[in-house]
């Protein structure tokens, strides 16, 4: 099982900061088969990037992400009052597929 | 607009039975495979179960795999999660999620159904 670790747990900032999270992988993700979501309290999670840095349909071109083999990154260029919330990542390169703890932006 | 939402949680005993559903909308649902994903209060997610577009191929999760059977009705645009002999620590808030790929990551989630096993 391919266990995905993020740092930090928790990111302090204010908007319009800059905030990068890391997803790290314990073995190679094949293929670049990593996602990324944002949850908000209460609800379910929201598809952001898929394949490592592809953005899905509707989310804001302040997201991007990078990253391949094992470390991976989530950035967020600047922080709108809307993006505090926890941030996982997810590897779909082998079964089972697993997410990580998450990272929480919150605001300073 | 695609809408999954899902039906059928509670409170159940240990070793009890439950089932869940998840009616989708918006979509050619017999196109998708669908998975089921969980979260326990306050911890991250954990994937549980999927199944493809004709139902004839499903995977689980080791800490499920002999308790619970996932299937659906493509007639009735439905996906269907058999959960028996339920432990302590299936508690959690129950997702079905699309898979477009197929490929294993989600762009559409349901809302969630609390499942609580306790005694």
């Amino acid at each position: 099982e391919v266990l995905l670790t993020q740092s930090p747990g928790t990111l302090s900032l204010s908007p319009g900061e800059r905030a990068t999270l890391s997803c790290r992988a314990s073995q190679s993700v094949g293929s670049s088969y990593l996602a990324w979501y944002q949850q908000k309290p209460g609800q379910a999670p929201r598809l952001l990037i898929y394949g490592v840095s592809s953005r899905a349909t509707g989310v804001p071109d302040r997201f991007s992400g990078s990253g391949s083999g094992t470390d991976f990154t989530l950035t967020i260029s600047r922080l709108e009052p809307e993006d505090f919330a926890v941030y996982c990542c997810q590897q779909y390169g082998d079964s089972p597929w697993t997410f990580g703890q998450g990272t929480k932006v919150e605001l300073k | 607009e695609v809408q999954l939402v899902e039906f059928g949680g509670g409170l159940v005993q240990p070793g009890g039975s439950l089932r869940l559903s998840c009616v989708a909308s918006g979509f050619i649902f017999n196109t998708y495979w669908m998975h089921w994903v969980r979260q326990a209060p306050g911890k991250g997610l954990v994937w549980v179960s999927r199944i493809n577009s004709d139902g004839s191929s499903t995977t689980y999760a080791d800490s499920v795999k002999g308790r619970f059977t996932i299937s659906r009705d493509n007639a009735k645009n439905t996906l269907y999660l058999q959960m028996n002999s339920l432990k302590t620590e299936d508690t959690a808030v129950y997702y079905c999620a699309r898979d477009p790929g197929p490929s294993g990551w989600y762009d559409y989630w349901g809302q969630g159904t609390l499942v609580t096993v306790s005694s």
